[in-house]
């Protein structure tokens, strides 16, 4: 267990549905990291905060997806009008202010949409 | 483009059975290379770091080696509990904060 959570865990939805999910990293943890992880891929970039501030994007990413970080803390990832496409595991990762211990990884949100 | 290439895709050993798996990576100055390790249906586990070429690291049965162009994992004396999917990610120095991950080595050992 490395200290952070995601939930839901599974999310399963209908093509055209919005959802949101939310990732609770360590609270040390002021840098945060959102991927997406398909099947027999590596993680996907998405997205970085550093504290509240979101400081870089994937330019792969639809404008469909929208992420927060309100108070340094907890973060939501949101897609708006899913598509079957958006199926994937969306992962959250933390990390201190020493890149050498890396990243601490959540469990993941699984994303069915059918 | 930025780019990390892990191979072999997969690899089955035997119990006792060492081996190496490799990242190679294209990046413009690279910040830091990860290794990670995933089980089924779970988020990568953090391993290694390493900043420069030449650089070693250690832990248990596993170590890690880097050089301008590549990485290595080597499993020496793999156990079945070491089976799982090997991740190498890096990071770049300049403009981005973004980690590129490569697809991954999935490991399995036969007991």
């Amino acid at each position: 267990d490395t200290g952070v959570s995601q939930n839901p865990r599974h999310k399963i939805t209908k093509r055209g549905q919005n959802v949101t999910f939310r990732c609770d990293p360590i609270s040390e943890h002021n840098r945060l990291y959102w991927y997406r992880q398909t099947l027999g891929q590596g993680p996907e970039f998405l997205t970085y905060f550093q504290n509240e501030a979101q400081l870089e994007k994937s330019r792969l990413l639809s404008d469909r997806f929208s992420a927060e970080r309100p108070k340094g803390s907890f973060s939501t990832l949101e897609i708006q009008r899913t598509e079957q496409g958006d199926s994937a595991m969306y992962l959250c990762a933390g990390m201190g202010a020493l890149e050498l211990k890396g990243q601490y990884f959540g469990p993941g949100t699984r994303l069915t949409v059918l | 483009e930025d780019q990390v290439t892990q191979s072999p895709e997969a690899l089955r050993l035997q119990e006792g059975e060492s081996s190496s798996l490799n990242c190679s990576y294209t990046v413009s100055g690279l910040r830091g290379l990860f290794w990670y390790r995933q089980d089924p249906g779970k988020g990568p586990e953090f391993l290694f770091t390493l900043y420069s070429a030449g650089e070693e690291k250690e832990k248990e049965r596993l170590k890690a080696t880097l050089t301008k162009k590549e990485s290595f994992l080597h499993i020496t004396a793999p156990k079945p509990e070491d089976s799982a999917t090997y991740l190498c990610a890096v990071q770049a120095q300049i403009g981005t904060y973004k980690y590129i991950f490569g697809t991954g080595t999935r490991l399995k050992v036969l007991a």
